[in-house]
């Protein structure tokens, strides 16, 4: 079983649209969570980290689920500039501190 | 930008062959990790130094060595090349490796090697 899973989409939304992505993680040690978001041929970068207590960042809200094991990412009023992938993170430091990635979600606006 | 940078950019090497790969991670960060990103996958873990030392490795075979230096710079080595090591080689630093974990990975624009 792969230690993160998410949709790979893709999400085709038009502008102004709020779309949600979730991810799920297999390993329940993990204790640090993040968004990263990669767009074409470029690098990941972060987006923002994932709070027990819900944290929100402009358009974006970002949601942890210990319980059920699933991270969420909302992004309210979508812009064309939000088109990317979104890479769900999760890092466990018991297995070397390494950062377990998803395959990504796609997501495309549409104007 | 991240501040931290790799080279080459882009590189094409053959079956069998060698490459070293390079990474100078963002000033004040003494951790480095590579990544290894097929296309249309997430970037998978391969290894982390801090200070100097690997602090953790993913499930990669031995022909992936790697190194850093005192300043924290770091290379990636992989010995006989593979069709399947086509990849982005990703780096990323952070600030603190310790054993805490969670520390945020800030990551280079990446070299994309072609193995022919």
């Amino acid at each position: 079983r792969k230690e993160v899973e998410q949709d790979p989409g893709p999400f085709n939304v038009p502008e102004g649209a709020t779309v949600a992505f979730n991810c799920t993680y297999s390993n329940s040690a993990s204790q640090s969570f993040f968004w990263y978001r990669q767009d074409c041929r470029k690098e990941p970068k972060l987006l923002m980290s994932v709070y027990s207590s819900g944290n929100e960042d402009g358009r974006f809200t970002a949601q942890l689920n210990r319980a059920s094991q699933y991270i969420s990412l909302l992004i309210r009023d979508s812009k064309l500039s939000d088109s990317a992938t979104y890479l769900c993170v999760v890092n466990n430091p018991n297995t070397g501190n390494q950062f377990y990635f998803g395959t990504g979600t796609s997501l495309t606006v549409i104007p | 930008e991240t501040g931290v940078t790799q080279s080459p950019t882009h590189l094409i090497k053959t079956r069998g062959q060698q490459v070293t790969l390079r990474c100078s991670s963002q000033s004040g960060h003494n951790t480095v990790s590579w990544y290894q990103q097929a296309l249309g996958q997430g970037p998978q873990f391969i290894f982390q130094y801090y200070r100097e030392e690997e602090n953790g490795r993913g499930n990669f075979p031995p022909r992936f060595s790697g190194l850093q230096f005192p300043n924290y710079s770091s290379e990636l080595n992989v010995n006989a090349l593979e069709l399947d090591d086509s990849a982005l080689y990703l780096c990323a630093s952070s600030p603190q490796g310790t054993l805490k974990g969670g520390e945020t990975q800030y990551f280079g624009p990446g070299t994309r090697l072609l193995v022919l």
